[in-house]
């Protein structure tokens, strides 16, 4: 079945530098990626939209400068958070769908969790 | 705006009862609505998906219906067994393709 492998599952960093994530189609190419962000006993919530090859879409109330994505090809999207502080700790997932017709399922990694000291 | 409801928030029952998760979506104009499993720690597994022009969908031991004008899904698990404890998700697209709302999660435990 369709695997979607995120990398790293835990990172820890300073106050102040940048940590990437990278998320992989391994077995389909994916146009359209989307980042999550998950806290400790709560649900998911999309952080933006990343279609390869142009600029993704960010939901309200994220900030695009704090949190860079990047789809420069149909099986890898990054996450680039920069100037990370301590309130960015948190539960990053990512998502892709199979390009089948009709209604395909939406495949997730198995996440990266943040911990910015 | 879609809002998706899941009742109950948590659920504890012993190993090998059969039990309903129940899912509820305010705008019943979905083009499907799936089942994700999720551990603590990890990413989601789908389990289900429903099509909106299906009534149900059957995994082994996991059965899915789904009620479009009643705005429901349900997620009846039989047999109950301790690696079934997770958070049970279910999310609908807002179009075809697009993101997905989520609900808050069912956190189940099979108790032994």
């Amino acid at each position: 079945g369709a695997v979607v492998s995120q990398h790293p599952s835990r990172v820890i960093c300073k106050s102040g530098t940048s940590v990437k994530i990278e998320c992989r189609s391994l077995d389909f190419q994916a146009t359209t990626m989307f980042w999550y962000r998950q806290f400790p006993k709560q649900s998911l919530m999309l952080m933006a939209t990343s279609n390869e090859g142009s600029k993704a879409t960010y939901e309200q109330g994220v900030e695009k400068d704090k949190f860079l994505i990047n789809h420069a090809s149909l099986t890898l999207s990054t996450l680039t958070v920069t100037s990370a502080h301590p309130e960015d700790s948190s539960f990053y997932i990512c998502s892709a769908r199979e390009p089948q017709p009709g209604n395909s399922p939406l495949h997730f990694g198995n996440g990266t969790r943040l911990t910015v000291t | 705006k879609q809002e998706v409801t899941q009742i109950p928030a948590a659920l504890s029952v012993p190993e090998g009862e059969n039990l309903v998760l129940n899912c509820s979506f305010t705008d019943s104009a979905i083009y499907n609505l799936q089942w994700f499993r999720q551990d603590p720690g990890k990413g989601l597994t789908s389990l289900l998906l429903i099509q909106s022009s299906q009534r149900e969908q059957t995994s082994g031991r996991l059965n899915a219906s789904l009620d479009k004008s009643s705005g429901r899904s349900t997620l009846y698990i039989a047999a109950s067994q301790p690696g079934d404890s997770a958070t049970y998700l279910c999310a609908v697209p807002e179009t075809s393709g697009s993101r997905l709302t989520f609900g808050e999660g069912t956190q189940l435990t099979v108790n032994p």
